[in-house]
């Protein structure tokens, strides 16, 4: 298992500003993830978080609204940019473990944009 | 990834078994069954996965139909506690951080 920590566990920004948001695991992974979910949804995935490279975002997510930085393999941040009441949600990061890589999710982050 | 489908809602008395389905009926052989499950507000819990038989851990038990179109997630004795929605997710093994998720089935757990 795996085990995630995020920081901050919830934020109160006003539209406009920017919030970034850390992921820090307990071991050495390869497989980062960020998914949003909004407010009485399931779970979208954001994007793929490389280390050493861009991170892959899905379809309808872009690098100028949410960027990722990977800079080892136990750490990770996402940028929501350009904040609007549209982006308040929870804020999941998830590691996939190897062989076959089920994952483990930190607790959230939830962003309410004011 | 293959799609799946589960039942909106459930309902199950406490300390007895709970058997919450579900359908993947365009599964691929080489897809793996995952379930996760999601109390109020808090992330996601990894719980069981499975490839093609039965599997057993510590929280539940997996049961893939032969023909891997369908499977059952089984909470032997269900407590308040499990009181979450449950997630059934089929995805490749080497892909699975990439998991699509649906909507889900709410489980109520009722003294």
């Amino acid at each position: 298992s795996a085990v995630i920590s995020q920081k901050p566990s919830r934020d109160i920004c006003q539209r406009g500003t920017s919030l970034t948001i850390q992921c820090q695991v307990d071991s050495q992974v390869t497989m980062m993830f960020w998914y949003r979910q909004q407010p009485g949804q399931s779970l979208t995935l954001i994007a793929t978080a490389n280390q050493g490279s861009e991170a892959t975002y899905e379809s309808g997510f872009v690098i100028d609204k949410f960027p990722i930085s990977r800079p080892n393999l136990t750490f990770s941040t996402l940028t929501v940019s350009n904040l609007s009441p549209e982006d308040s949600s929870i804020y999941l990061c998830s590691v996939g473990l190897a062989g076959p890589y089920e994952q483990y999710f930190g607790p959230g982050t939830r962003l309410t944009v004011t | 990834d293959a799609k799946t489908t589960q039942p909106t809602s459930m309902d199950c008395a406490e300390g007895r078994a709970a058997n919450l389905p579900c359908n993947h009926s365009t599964i691929s052989g080489n897809e793996y069954v995952y379930w996760y499950r999601q109390i109020h507000s808090q992330g996601p819990q990894y719980i069981i996965h499975g490839l093609k038989n039965n599997e057993t851990n510590e929280m539940a038990s997996l049961i893939i139909t032969e023909d891997r179109k369908s499977s059952t997630l089984i909470l032997p004795h269900a407590t308040l506690r499990d009181t979450a929605v449950y997630y059934c997710i089929v995805s490749l093994g080497t892909n699975a951080g990439k998991s699509t998720f649906g909507d889900g089935t709410t489980l109520t757990v009722k003294p």
